[in-house]
């Protein structure tokens, strides 16, 4: 069974820095992609980023960008130039795949990101 | 032009009733699936139905069952509610390889008193 671990339960930052948010996982599969969900006050969950695990090169999606180091089971989000917006829940998720499809996400407990003003 | 929607957004109901969530989406995806969130925003995979065919089916008691239609319909039935059946129900879609990725609907808060 996989296991995701964010080890920050809240993190606060002032608007227009940069931060980081921590996830770690535990696999024995090969196959598998990792995302960064965000879900702001309005309970909507959406997708901020996604890596596949075959990839060396780390994602990137405008202000957001991840640290993936697949042998220290690490995945990290890095949102540069924060904006009052980013303020949400993060969570971190994982997914193994296989021939036959792909299974539910497997998430952490998430992390309260507050950019203060 | 919603992707993945979901009626209600919120439910409330009394202990021992049995109710419905729906769930649509028009994205042409052949997988769905039934998340849910807890009090403390914990989120775990309930089902997964591939093409109408259930795939995966967590340790969810069996009042949960799901129904799908179609393809492009996964309703959720709950019987005989109970106060730790509250909750934030998110119905979810992804499209085949390789890309898999999961889009969510809204979600459906239900209270149960």
């Amino acid at each position: 069974a996989q296991t995701v671990t964010q080890s920050q339960p809240e993190m606060s930052v002032q608007e227009a820095e940069t931060v980081t948010l921590s996830c770690t996982y535990d696999t024995s599969e090969n196959n598998y992609y990792l995302f960064w969900y965000k879900q702001p006050p309005s309970r909507q969950m959406i997708l901020v980023i996604r890596q596949e695990a075959y990839k060396q090169q780390n994602a990137t999606e405008n202000r957001f960008s991840v640290n993936f180091q697949k042998a220290a089971k690490s995945f990290s989000l890095k949102i540069s130039d924060s904006q009052l917006g980013d303020t949400a829940m993060y969570f971190c998720a994982f997914m193994r795949y296989s021939g036959g499809g792909a299974d539910g996400l497997t998430f952490g407990k998430g992390t309260h990101l507050i950019i203060q003003p | 032009d919603t992707a993945v929607s979901q009626t209600p957004k919120y439910l409330v109901t009394q202990m021992g009733n049995d109710k419905s969530i729906k769930c649509e989406q028009n994205l042409g995806h052949d997988t769905m699936y039934w998340y849910k969130q807890d009090s403390k925003k914990f989120l775990k995979i309930m089902f997964s139905y591939n093409n109408k065919e259930l795939i995966i089916n967590e340790t969810v008691p069996n009042r949960f069952s799901p129904k799908s239609p179609d393809k492009a319909h996964l309703n959720l039935h709950i019987n005989s509610l109970e106060l730790g059946d509250s909750a934030v129900y998110f119905c979810a879609s992804s499209q085949a390889a390789p890309l898999h990725t999961q889009y969510f609907g809204p979600g459906t808060r239900l209270t149960v008193l």
